[in-house]
């Protein structure tokens, strides 16, 4: 399996903030990675894929970027609603399909 | 605009099968290309895979949790179901049912989702 290992897996960040999360595969995914956006009671927002590709309606203050085995997501300005865990995912190989175990991103 | 919608008991026994019906609408199971997929999230493991469905009936299991999973679809009715045996606490999660991205690929992202419904194992 591959194995997805996000950093770091709690930020506290303020509004209006930069924030960057990182993600590392055990082993090279080329650029089949996807990020989703979780809140509680809430289904998981697809946010980019392709590493760098933003799904149609997200913010552009979201990217992606990345490439073989690190990846980043950016948030360029946070906005009180993106305060949520943010999750990748590989496309790469299956079974299974994997996440990461999340980052935590709260106001600070 | 497809629509994804989670039905099934909330309290379920350990030991006992957990059952889910996914509902899909705007969009014919049967029709497509694309799977169908059972995920579930829980705060202390985060996202979960649990298997995927092509509507012509075709599985696939995450490895960690094959012996215990089924999933079946029911074209006529444009849903498709998740059953889990054995179930312990540890399987206490919200459970979601997605629809792929991409045409013929199971590696995908999920762009579409119910909004979950948490399964409680207690007795």
């Amino acid at each position: 399996d591959i194995q997805l290992t996000q950093s770091p897996s709690f930020l506290s960040a303020s509004v209006g903030a930069k924030v960057t999360i990182t993600c590392r595969a055990s082993q090279n995914i080329f650029n089949y990675l996807a990020w989703y956006q979780y809140k509680p009671g809430r289904a998981p927002n697809l946010l980019i894929y392709s590493a760098s590709t933003l799904q149609t309606g997200v913010p552009s203050r979201f990217s992606g970027s990345g490439s073989g085995t690190e990846f980043t997501l950016t948030i360029a300005s946070l906005q009180p609603e993106d305060f949520a865990t943010y999750y990748c995912q590989q496309l790469n190989s299956f079974p299974p399909i994997t996440f990461g175990q999340g980052t935590r991103l709260e106001l600070k | 605009q497809v629509q994804l919608q989670e039905s099934g008991p909330g309290l379920v026994q350990p030991s006992e099968t957990l059952s889910l019906t996914c509902s899909v609408s705007g969009d014919s199971i049967r029709g497509g290309d694309y799977s169908w997929a059972w995920i579930r999230h829980t705060p202390g493991r985060g996202l979960q895979w649990i298997g995927s469905i092509w509507a012509g009936g075709s599985t696939y299991y995450n490895p960690a949790l094959e012996s215990r999973v089924t999933m079946s679809v029911d074209s006529s009715k444009n849903q498709f179901s998740l059953r889990m045996n054995s179930v312990t606490a540890a399987d206490t999660a919200v459970y979601f049912c997605a629809k792929a991205a991409w045409r013929l690929t199971l590696i995908c992202p999920f762009p579409f989702w119910g909004p979950g419904i948490l399964v409680t194992v207690s007795s």
